[in-house]
């Protein structure tokens, strides 16, 4: 299957500093970008669809001023978490779809805020 | 709009035992349906995927699954369980519409296997 990379794997920061998440297609153009958290012991929840060259659609209840989403090429999509709180601790994935009916995951990461 | 529900949030089997791990869906459109594994801090490998055509879908690591329309059924199973099944498995629905809705998942909430020897 086609290849999904995310970075960072973890990260920890302070409360009140921005972190940013990187989701690429290594090995295909992915005109859609999605991506999900997965708070402790619960399952995977959308928060936003992202197109390339656009604005992201975020899902009910996501603070797009709070995570901030650029798809500025057909590779690579970025998730920034603006003045992180403790409570955005989380997992985060990516997922990437090209032109077929399956998207692709990337491995995630896992933020900590301190 | 769409949902799954997986029946168990915890099972638990012996080693060599069958694996059964129920999903039931609701959705407006036909859907598309995934069965995906997660590793203790790890992104998600798929499993195994319908679409269309045969019912009986087989996927990696001896799972298949059935997808049975008049019970909205997807139920996970695996003849025998090895150890290294021990995971957390995500039912996964898609509508069928085309466009950029096959990448917005709906997750079910998740069972944790544990394999015991």
């Amino acid at each position: 299957g086609a290849v999904v990379s995310q970075h960072p794997s973890w990260v920890i920061c302070k409360s009140g500093t921005s972190v940013k998440i990187e989701c690429r297609s290594l090995d295909f153009q992915a005109t859609t970008m999605f991506w999900y958290r997965q708070f402790p012991k619960q399952s995977l929840m959308l928060m936003a669809t992202s197109n390339e060259g656009s604005k992201a659609t975020y899902e009910q209840g996501v603070e797009k001023d709070k995570f901030l989403i650029n798809h500025a090429s057909l590779t690579l999509s970025t998730l920034t978490v603006t003045s992180a709180h403790p409570e955005d601790s989380s997992f985060y994935i990516c997922s990437a779809l090209g032109t077929g009916t399956e998207a692709f995951f990337g491995q995630g990461t896992r933020l900590t805020v301190v | 709009a769409q949902s799954v529900t997986q029946l168990g949030s915890h099972v638990s089997v012996s080693e060599g035992a069958l694996v059964l791990l129920r999903c039931n869906y609701s959705s407006s459109v036909p859907p598309y349906l995934f069965w995906y594994v997660q590793y203790p801090n790890q992104g998600l490998q798929l499993l195994l995927k319908y679409t269309t055509g045969a019912t009986l879908v087989k996927g990696i690591n001896g799972f298949e699954a059935e997808f049975k329309k008049s019970e909205t059924s997807f139920h996970l199973t695996k003849p025998s369980a090895h150890m290294s099944d021990a995971a957390e498995y995500f039912c996964v629905v898609t509508p069928n519409a085309g466009g950029t809705s096959y990448g917005k998942l709906t997750f079910g909430q998740g069972t944790i296997l544990t394999v015991h020897p």
